[in-house]
């Protein structure tokens, strides 16, 4: 199985500022990575898919980067909206893994 | 617009059964393997189990492999989740997502929860 280690656990900033979270795999994932976003009570949102392809309705302050097995997600100016809770997850081999969460939250 | 709705969460003893249900609408059903994920009370998300399209490759957790029976109904719109053997561990909110076998999920339904307990 494939572990997926997300960094840091929780990431305290505040808006405006610049978020880089980090989700780190104990082997590759080729390209095969996506985030999600979920805020409290709420089902997740696909928010990257393929590393770097934001999903339909993503604003453009969202990226990601990397191959193998370190990937990022950057945020370049916090909106409030965007405090929550972030996922990665894989599919290139079953089973399908998500990592344990980033907790974004305002400083 | 796309809306998945799930059904058939409650409150279960420990060995019993529960089947959920996700109801699928503004997608061609078949055309999508769909997928479950969990979430334990203030945990992270857990791949439960993925059908493909045809309803003919299914994929389990390890922690639920032969206890927890995915299928589809094409002629119906809806996916299934049968669960047995249920355990305290088992308790979660159960979300129903659109993709999964060569895709991720873009769609999820709201979730519903199951409660194993004495």
């Amino acid at each position: 199985e494939i572990v997926l280690t997300q960094s840091p656990a929780t990431l305290s900033l505040s808006p405006g500022e610049r978020a880089t979270l980090s989700c780190r795999s104990s082997q590759s994932v080729s390209s095969y990575l996506a985030w999600y976003q979920q805020k409290p009570g709420q089902a997740p949102r696909l928010l990257m898919y393929d590393v770097s392809n934001r999903a339909t309705g993503i604003p453009a302050r969202f990226s990601g980067s990397g191959s193998g097995t370190d990937f990022t997600l950057t945020i370049s100016s916090l909106e409030p909206e965007d405090f929550a809770v972030y996922y990665c997850q894989q599919r290139n081999n079953w089973p399908r893994t998500f990592g344990q969460g980033t907790r974004l939250e305002i400083k | 617009e796309v809306q998945l709705l799930e059904s058939g969460g409650g409150l279960v003893q420990p060995g019993g059964s529960l089947r959920l249900s996700c109801a699928p609408s503004g997608i061609t059903f078949s055309d999508y393997a769909m997928t479950w994920v969990r979430q334990a009370p203030g945990m992270g998300l857990e791949w439960v189990s993925t059908v493909s399209g045809r309803g003919d490759a299914t994929y389990y957790a390890d922690s639920v492999k032969g206890r927890f029976t995915i299928s589809r109904d094409n002629s119906r719109n809806t996916l299934y989740l049968q669960m047995n053997g249920l355990r305290a561990e088992d308790t979660a909110v159960y979300f129903c997502a659109k993709g999964g076998h060569n895709s991720y999920y873009d769609y999820w339904g709201q979730g519903t929860l199951v409660t194993v307990s004495s």
